[in-house]
């Protein structure tokens, strides 16, 4: 399983577009980028899942280069309730869902 | 999304004793489901894949005899930590996969365990 990295942590305010990078230079061509969001004592969250270009739902975005080798989760307009950590994961298409997490992305969004 | 089912929430039990935790897949069918653990401020660490009808796959370093896994049905996981000491006080968090098609895992809430 392909491993990622992604900044410790990152603070924000209010009304603001957040862009969270990740690296995953050894990824393989079945594996799909996948996104989660955890909150403080809770199972984390699918957020989204994309395996190229631009992927959009209704909370969030994901871009991801030709070469696949990193990807970008776009939050728009985040609010205090977006504080929590992220997690970018690559998993192998059609091979259960077994995810390696990495150290994530703690968001602090300010008022 | 689907939706998984962790009980208890939190748990407090004292050293030696046994401690059962279930995960259940409410609304969906689950032939594999993961157990991860997670210390204060860490992330998610992988413990094992149960497979439903067969023998668990532990990770590198986690002990099968000291945390057991059934997974009797599709639809129920259970993950047994014996003997429990302080140092398995923990966030223990499942995850599961529809039994069909290529989706994403859904979590459960977690259990907080705490050994006294």
């Amino acid at each position: 399983l392909a491993k990622t990295t992604q900044p410790i942590s990152m603070d924000s305010y209010e009304g603001q577009e957040v862009n969270i990078t990740c690296s995953h230079n050894n990824i393989a061509t079945n594996d799909y980028i996948t996104w989660y969001q955890q909150f403080p004592s809770q199972g984390p969250r699918f957020i989204i899942q994309g395996y190229k270009t631009k992927v959009t739902n209704e909370v969030a975005s994901l871009f991801i280069p030709a070469d696949r080798k990193s990807s970008t989760l776009s939050l728009p307009r985040v609010s205090l309730s977006d504080t929590a950590v992220y997690y970018c994961l690559v998993r192998i298409y059609n091979q259960g869902g077994k995810l390696i997490f990495g150290q994530g992305t703690e968001l602090s969004v300010k008022p | 999304g689907a939706v998984v089912s962790q009980h208890p929430s939190r748990v407090i039990c004292k050293s030696g004793t046994s401690v059962k935790i279930e995960c259940r897949s409410l609304d969906f069918q689950a032939t594999t489901m993961f157990w991860y653990r997670q210390f204060p401020k860490q992330s998610l660490m992988l413990m094992a894949t149960s497979n439903e009808g067969s023998k668990a796959t532990y990770e590198q370093g986690v002990e099968k005899d000291k945390f057991l896994i059934n997974h009797a049905s599709l639809t129920l996981s259970t993950l047994t930590v014996t003997s429990a000491h302080p140092e398995d006080s923990s966030f223990y968090i499942c995850s599961a996969v529809q039994t069909s098609g290529d989706t994403e895992a859904f979590f459960g809430q977690g259990t907080r365990l705490t050994v006294v």
